[in-house]
């Protein structure tokens, strides 16, 4: 069965150092997300990412997060100068074109640790 | 008010219960709704979906919407020792991105034998 793949399961930090998880979402998926899951709390939505551009945003997702899709496999989410508050479960997800949420796939995380 | 409230229980029950979880949410904008199914360490997985008012079954597992009253339940039958996993409810508006899901907090189911 497909699957939405992510890397590393487990990416440890410094404060202030970039970083960049990693995505392979599902093969014929158009549409692409990354939301977070700080430890206790809800499942957020970071960003929403289709034909090459973000689509939509939460006010979480400021100057200091990105994304690309480098190639036609990779979706990534950068970084780009981590705070400890940065410090939960990233989880990549991917749906193909015509989905409502019901063909949302999830990976199954990278856990970011700012220290 | 929060858009979507969950009980975070932790809820513990024996094998072969009826479990019941439930949602609460204020945006009338809501208008498809999901269960999704988290072990630990694992992302969400989806359980149920549905967009009306009324139940929807799937085996063991009963989903119910009452969008009068901006509440949602999940049922499980003859529970088993492997549901044992935090359950998410969770929420898209119409006219939103599609992927755009707003989560409850999570419930804490415990099935034991």
């Amino acid at each position: 069965e497909p699957e939405v793949t992510q890397t590393p399961s487990h990416q440890v930090t410094q404060m202030g150092q970039e970083v960049i998880l990693r995505c392979v979402p599902i093969s014929n998926h158009l549409y692409f997300y990354w939301y977070r899951q700080i430890l206790g709390q809800k499942v957020e939505f970071l960003v929403s990412f289709y034909n090459n551009e973000i689509s939509e945003k939460s006010e979480i997702f400021d100057d200091q997060f990105s994304v690309e899709r480098p190639d036609g496999s990779n979706f990534t989410l950068k970084i780009r100068s981590t705070k400890l508050e940065d410090s939960a479960m990233y989880f990549c997800a991917s749906m193909i074109q015509g989905g409502r949420g019901e063909k949302l796939f999830f990976g199954s995380g990278t856990q970011l640790s700012v220290l | 008010q929060k858009e979507v409230e969950q009980d975070p229980g932790p809820l513990s029950v024996p094998e072969g219960a009826i479990v019941s979880l439930n949602c609460t949410y204020s945006n009338s904008a809501f208008q498809y709704f999901m269960w999704y199914r988290q072990y630990s360490r694992k992302g969400p997985e989806l359980l149920m979906y549905t967009y009306s008012s009324g139940n929807k079954e799937d085996g063991r597992f009963t989903a119910q919407v009452d969008k009068s009253s901006k509440y949602i339940s999940l049922f499980i039958r003859d529970s088993q020792p492997s549901d044992s996993a935090t359950y998410l409810c969770a929420m898209l508006a119409g006219g939103t991105s599609y992927g755009k899901l707003t989560f409850g907090q999570g419930t804490i189911l415990t099935v034991h034998p």
